[in-house]
């Protein structure tokens, strides 16, 4: 058990439809990181969030948005949602600022968009 | 833009033998982390082994050890005496600080299989 919490673990819906996935990062940890794991795509950064405010996007949709919440726990919102957009979602959590700490992940959200 | 490579899709090893796993990796940055990390069936994320890459020494963790080339820019994992919880989705990962962020970029993953 990593510490990091991710609900629901599974959501199916449909497609057009609205979602969202929440996180809570281990207890002290800063940084949250959220990753999609795909078939086609593999897996990748989304973004990343540090006491509140966004530090880095990756590969994101602007049909998708995230936020940290002053309690540190994150939310991922997914809009709009297409076929392609079934995947596992991964939050990932670490204490760091400005210096490397490990990341230590959640056990996933799986969605399907049917 | 960082990149990481995974040559082989699928491999198989015997129990008790020794697999080597391959990863490559581009990037023009200096200091930086690589890391392997384990995917069992349950789809969890487990961490492995890491390299600094300021670091000479190839990092070791029991069975699990890394050859790490920094000029070639490899970094291969070799895992001794495999054992059959070794069969999972293994991912090479790479992390720097760009702009304060240690987001990682994950190569395609090799699966593997232990036999008995």
């Amino acid at each position: 058990d990593s510490g990091v919490t991710q609900t629901p673990k599974h959501l199916i819906t449909a497609t057009g439809q609205r979602v969202t996935l929440r996180c809570s990062p281990r207890s002290g940890d800063l940084s949250v990181y959220w990753y999609q794991q795909s078939l086609d795509q593999g897996l990748q950064f989304l973004i990343q969030y540090y006491n509140g405010e966004e530090r880095a996007k990756g590969n994101i949709l602007e049909r998708f948005s995230a936020q940290q919440f002053p309690d540190l726990h994150s939310e991922l919102n997914l809009s709009s949602l297409e076929l392609g957009d079934s995947a596992l979602y991964f939050c990932a959590s670490n204490p760091a600022g400005f210096s490397y700490n490990e990341q230590f992940f959640g056990p996933g959200t799986r969605l399907t968009v049917l | 833009a960082q990149t990481v490579t995974q040559s082989q899709p699928e491999m198989s090893v015997q129990e008790a033998e020794t697999v080597t796993l391959s990863c490559t990796y581009d990037t023009s940055e200096n200091n930086y982390y690589l890391f392997w990390y384990k995917q069992p069936p349950s789809r969890q994320m487990i961490l492995v082994i890491r390299q600094e890459a300021y670091k000479q020494q190839n990092a070791t963790e029991n069975r699990f050890s890394v050859n790490f080339q920094k000029a070639a820019k490899s970094f291969s994992l070799k895992i001794s005496d495999s054992q059959l919880g070794d069969t999972a989705m293994y991912f090479c990962a790479f992390a720097y600080s760009g702009a304060g962020s240690y987001q990682l970029t994950f190569g395609k993953g090799t699966k593997l299989s232990v036999i008995p």
